[in-house]
């Protein structure tokens, strides 16, 4: 049972565009929650994160918005650009437990296209 | 450069032998972790180590034993290769502040 799901496998947009990527989730435990990128032949690069007591986080280009109620987030790149195109990947971990061990979504990859 | 390394990044074995995937961190984090990841079905944990010789068991730690006998290296040792392990595998530490590094991966095949 997937407990951070990725519902749209991939994304398409056009440069300049803004990218929002979605995240949500089943386990009402997670209490921290991180993006990360990943280009093909590599590992992933962490991107962005956002505690549970927060429902905003902005580094740059990339804000990721909590929704706890919805048990939802979102990733956004403003403005999008070519070198954005990866696969996406979100990531919880739990209260009270490793919160080191992630449980980590399929990821969605992201075309932008110049 | 500072980062998590990887060797090899490809290997093909034969159903049965065994090998060991390295992994080194010059961070000196304390939290490490292996991770595989197959089409369809994300990243998956295998082992994890909070430091030297303390290891656990993640999701699918069948097929795998890990060692922690210094902060900087994290091996993998596959005991009996099965077709079911080819993947790529991805080492990971951090310091525990959620944020991981990975290494660039080992793409395993098993025939």
């Amino acid at each position: 049972d997937q407990q951070v799901k990725q519902n749209s496998p991939s994304l398409s947009v056009q440069e300049g565009r803004i990218s929002i990527l979605n995240c949500d989730y089943t386990n009402s435990m997670f209490d921290y929650f991180l993006w990360y990128k990943k280009y093909p032949a590599e590992g992933p690069t962490f991107l962005i994160s956002i505690s549970s007591i927060k429902d905003k986080n902005e580094d740059g280009r990339f804000t990721v918005f909590l929704n706890k109620s919805a048990k939802h987030l979102s990733l956004h790149i403003v403005p999008s650009q070519p070198g954005d195109s990866a696969v996406y990947f979100c990531a919880a971990s739990a209260i009270g437990g490793n919160n080191r061990k992630l449980i980590w979504g399929l990821g969605t990859s992201l075309a932008v296209n110049p | 450069n500072a980062g998590v390394t990887q060797t090899p990044k490809f290997q093909v074995l034969k159903t049965g032998q065994s090998m060991t995937l390295q992994c080194a961190q010059d961070m000196n984090h304390e939290y490490m972790s292996w991770y595989r990841q197959d089409p369809g079905m994300g990243l998956r944990l295998i082992h994890y180590s909070v430091g030297a010789g303390i290891t656990d068991q993640g999701e699918v730690p069948n097929g795998y034993n890990v060692s922690r006998s210094t902060t900087e290296d994290f091996p993998l040792r596959l005991l009996s290769a099965a077709p079911s392990q080819t993947s790529v595998y991805f080492c990971a530490s951090t310091s525990g502040s959620r944020g991981y590094t990975f290494g660039s991966g080992t793409r395993l095949t098993v025939v």
